[in-house]
């Protein structure tokens, strides 16, 4: 099955205290990108890639890190998380720009 | 600043009626642009999206209205089911700058029985 896939789904965790979280996908995509949803503001993306090693910065990269070292994989660091991105986070994919993006499931994430 | 704006905020429409959602943008360099639907606990999944060479694209009970001139596209929803429930983003992409989306803040839609 087609698909994007988050880990982990839900994650509470303390300022300062760094964290990874994944995103996989199995459509051979080059385009893959890093969205948070916050009610009221929509989605607004923080990072995508056109393909491995390369990324680039959306609207909202402050805060964040991203590696493409794999086709497949982009995983989203926060390497010092602060309160302010208590927020749900989604990965999407997409095989080139200007064409259907798959989003995933999303991450849940509360930093106290 | 905000890319995409969308309106309204929330919508409430009997089954059976018309639910129009209305985006803008400023940026000329935007060439494609999705709407997409979500329901609660879910990823946002494409419903449809346009390119900036028609006025119109329609799918089933989904149409994308697009002015150029103006600046603005919308999302009309024909004879509206509760199951259409959920909310609604329209987004905005240039294709001279690899993969950026700017998304609208997204309309919240209830189709009561």
């Amino acid at each position: 099955e087609a698909q994007v896939t988050q880990n982990p789904r839900y994650l509470i965790t303390v300022t300062g205290k760094k964290l990874t979280v994944t995103c996989s996908q199995n459509m051979n995509h080059e385009y893959m990108s890093w969205y948070r949803q916050d009610p009221g503001l929509g989605l607004r993306q923080i990072y995508y890639s056109m393909n491995v090693e390369a990324t680039d910065k959306g609207d909202v990269p402050e805060g964040y890190k991203v590696s493409r070292k794999e086709k497949r994989n982009f995983p989203l660091i926060l390497e010092s998380p602060s309160p302010n991105q208590t927020s749900l986070y989604f990965c999407a994919s997409s095989s080139q720009q200007g064409y259907t993006q798959y989003f995933g499931p999303g991450t849940r994430l509360t930093v106290l | 600043q905000q890319q995409v704006k969308q309106s309204p905020q929330s919508l409430i429409v009997q089954k059976g009626g018309i639910s129009i959602i209305n985006c803008a943008y400023e940026n000329t360099a935007f060439d494609y642009f999705p709407w997409y639907q979500q329901f609660p606990g879910k990823g946002p999944a494409l419903l449809i999206a346009i390119r900036p060479d028609v006025s119109e694209k329609k799918e089933g009970r989904f149409t994308i209205s697009f002015n150029k001139s103006a600046k603005q596209f919308s999302l009309h929803i024909m004879d509206s089911q509760p199951g259409d429930s959920a909310t609604y983003f329209c987004a905005a992409s240039p294709s001279n700058t690899g993969n950026q989306f700017y998304f609208g803040t997204g309309t919240s839609l209830t189709v009561i029985p």
